[in-house]
């Protein structure tokens, strides 16, 4: 069974960093292209990074480039997201969602809340 | 950056009848690869989104044959035959032919 579990979520002061993580399991991770998808409170879907299987290929929205680092570790089955600089409007559940050959969204994590205020 | 609009964005339905929800990109969806990337995905609520339909027309692994994609190009839709009780919750349409991903606004399907 395809699992995916978030970690690492939780309340950070604005400027602060906060470092996610996503557990894979069921399938062989460094196979699949990785994503991280964000929902801020009573908002929508919000694609923010992904990564190629090798982990070679990146990219970012422009929301978070610059601030946030997308990364893999395939002998971990392991995918991350390094938070910095974090602000207000980014206080949001953050989901891990694997990638299918169709370029589809087909497992996501049951996400992790980040809450960035003073 | 590719928009895309769906419409409704709310859709009260009765229980056994149909709904129907339109997505339409600000550009084409194909790919240079001649595949559209189009998917929709179910949000119930308290719930990570779900996916139904890939690539226009696909229903994934376990989805319902009462949930149908077709479209093309830039217009694209989803339909549910006989809406029950657990198909209340977000819909979304999702693009994955260019970055960045981008996802419709969601259309919240209720039941009258």
């Amino acid at each position: 069974e395809v699992q995916l579990v978030e970690s690492g979520g939780g309340l950070v002061q604005p400027g602060g960093s906060l470092r996610l993580s996503c557990a894979a399991s069921g399938f062989t991770f460094s196979s699949y292209e990785m994503n991280w998808v964000r929902q801020a409170p009573g908002k929508g879907l919000e694609w923010i990074a992904y990564i190629s299987r090798s982990g070679s290929t990146i990219y970012y929205a422009d929301s978070v480039k610059g601030r946030f680092t997308i990364s893999r570790d395939n002998a971990k089955n392991s995918l991350y997201l390094q938070m910095n600089s974090l602000r207000a409007e980014d206080t949001a559940v953050y989901y891990c969602a694997r990638l299918s050959e169709a370029r589809a969204y087909d497992y996501w994590g049951q996400g992790t809340l980040v809450i960035v205020s003073s | 950056d590719i928009v895309m609009t769906q419409t409704p964005l709310s859709s009260p339905v009765t229980l056994g009848q149909p709904a129907s929800i339109s997505c339409r990109s600000s550009q084409s969806l194909v790919h240079s690869d001649g595949n559209t990337y189009l998917s929709w995905l179910q949000q119930r609520p308290g719930q990570p989104p779900r996916l139904l339909i890939y690539k226009i027309s696909n229903r994934f692994s376990g989805v319902p044959d009462r949930f149908s994609g077709s479209g093309a190009g830039t217009d694209f839709t989803l339909k549910i035959s006989r809406v029950e009780a657990e198909d209340v919750g977000v819909y979304y349409c999702t693009q994955a032919t260019q970055f960045p991903r981008t996802f419709g606004q969601g259309t919240k399907v209720e039941i009258k």
